[in-house]
């Protein structure tokens, strides 16, 4: 089967710009994660979809950051306008629902760099 | 509040040794403790899992246990290889589908 998809891998951009992350899940997986992940440290959440309906969003910076899964599937995340300390992998996960138990697979991930 | 630690961000073994990693977390309502590898560049894939109800589980060369009562987990891998050399996450669910991850431990196995 097909993993989960992200695009593009790699992005350098100015700090104050725009930049938008794309993510397509497993087929049929319900729950969609992005995580941001700083050189050195673990994965933390952002957020959490549950189909197409928002579970956590606690720890996304909502005067910068925003996602959205309009049908359900595939989910974008933007930064707007970026900042230098935005530099990070970018990783989606899904999962066949948000069941705690339930395994995450992880994209490949988005590299940003702001400059 | 939610936390979990991780130790030793470094480890260094000889190959064929053992390598052990403990994570503490404090929230009580966690069940569910996942542990990720991920090697240089690449995504994170789950190596094995263990859940609140179950105190040790092994898969081949390596293990998880769990203490409830003092709210720690562990990996441990026996006869450990060269491409084992990853860092390795832990991670807790809160049970509210949040997961939380720790800092990790880079593992550098020593041919």
């Amino acid at each position: 089967e097909a993993g989960v998809a992200q695009s593009p891998r790699y992005k350098i951009i100015e700090k104050r710009q725009s930049v938008a992350f794309w993510c397509n899940p497993i087929s049929g997986h319900a729950t969609l994660y992005w995580y941001q992940q700083i050189l050195g440290q673990g994965p933390k959440l952002l957020i959490q979809f549950q189909n197409n309906g928002v579970v956590d969003d606690s720890q996304l910076p909502k005067d910068r950051f925003s996602a959205e899964r309009l049908k359900g599937v595939d989910s974008t995340l933007k930064i707007q306008p970026a900042k230098l300390e935005d530099s990070a992998v970018y990783l989606c996960a899904s999962s066949i629902s948000g069941a705690s138990y339930n395994e995450q697979f992880f994209g490949p991930g988005t590299r940003l760099t702001v400059l | 509040g939610e936390n979990v630690e991780q130790h030793p961000s470094t480890l260094s073994v000889q190959e064929g040794d053992s390598a052990v990693i403990k994570c503490t977390y404090s929230d009580s309502a966690s069940n569910y403790f996942p542990w990720y590898k991920q090697e240089l560049g690449k995504r994170p894939q789950l190596i094995i899992d263990i859940r609140s109800n179950v105190g040790e589980k092994k898969d081949q060369r390596i293990a998880v246990t769990l203490n409830k009562t003092a709210k720690h987990f562990s990996l441990h891998i026996t006869e450990t290889q060269p491409e084992d050399s990853a860092v390795y996450f832990c991670a807790e669910n809160t049970g509210g589908f949040k997961t939380i991850f720790g800092a990790g431990t880079r593992l550098f196995v020593k041919a």
